[in-house]
């Protein structure tokens, strides 16, 4: 399958400050990306879409002003986490795909605020 | 009424037997549908895409469909202790990709 890489693995930021998660599609070019967040033992929750060039499209009860996400490139999708809080601690990931077909995974991110 | 659905599991099978997982999805309109294995503390690998009707035969793994009852399945033969993991069904729609619930299968020696 295609390679997505998302990184960091893993981060650890103060109560307060921002984290950007990154996630590169490398052998392919991803029209569409999606960002989920995944709590322990449940499935994943999709934040937003993002395609290339537009502006991402947020579920509901997600806040894009303080989960912003960039999509500059075919190949480059970010995730700022502004202001971040203890109950934003979890498990980031990314998927990147091309026009509606599979839809690769990154490694994720799991990120905690202390 | 959710929009993606599998059998709440968990799943338990012997080694040896075959690992039958469903899923139901609301929307007719749904395009493309994808079987996805996560283990524990990792991100999701696709196992299997399908997008039209019948069965789809990859190795050990056979995903069916069928739109009119909208529903999605994923038989494993010959189960392993590796398969032992969370199946994630799911479906884009809209250009939109969602994830059912999941079910863990655990296969036993």
């Amino acid at each position: 399958g295609a390679v997505v890489s998302q990184h960091p693995s893993w981060v650890i930021c103060k109560s307060g400050t921002s984290v950007k998660i990154e996630c590169r599609s490398l052998d392919f070019q991803a029209t569409t990306m999606f960002w989920y967040r995944q709590f322990p033992k449940q499935s994943l929750m999709l934040m937003a879409t993002s395609n290339e060039g537009s502006k991402a499209t947020y579920e509901q009860g997600v806040e894009k002003d303080k989960f912003l996400i960039n999509h500059a490139s075919l190949t480059l999708s970010t995730l700022t986490v502004t202001s971040a809080h203890p109950e934003d601690s979890s498990f980031y990931i990314c998927s990147a795909s091309y026009v509606n077909t599979e839809a690769f995974f990154g490694q994720g991110t799991r990120l905690t605020v202390v | 009424q959710k929009e993606v659905e599998q059998n709440s599991g968990p799943l338990s099978v012997p080694e040896g037997a075959i690992a039958s997982l469903n899923c139901t999805y609301s929307d007719r309109g749904s395009q493309s549908f994808f079987w996805y294995r996560q283990y524990s503390g990792k991100s999701p690998e696709l196992i299997m895409s399908i997008y039209s009707n019948g069965d789809k035969e990859d190795g050990r793994f056979t995903a069916q469909l069928n739109k009119a009852s909208q529903y999605v399945s994923l038989l494993i033969r010959d189960s392993q202790p590796s398969d032992s993991a969370t199946y994630l069904c799911a479906v884009m729609l809209r250009g939109k990709l969602t994830f059912g619930q999941g079910t863990i299968l655990t296969v036993h020696p």
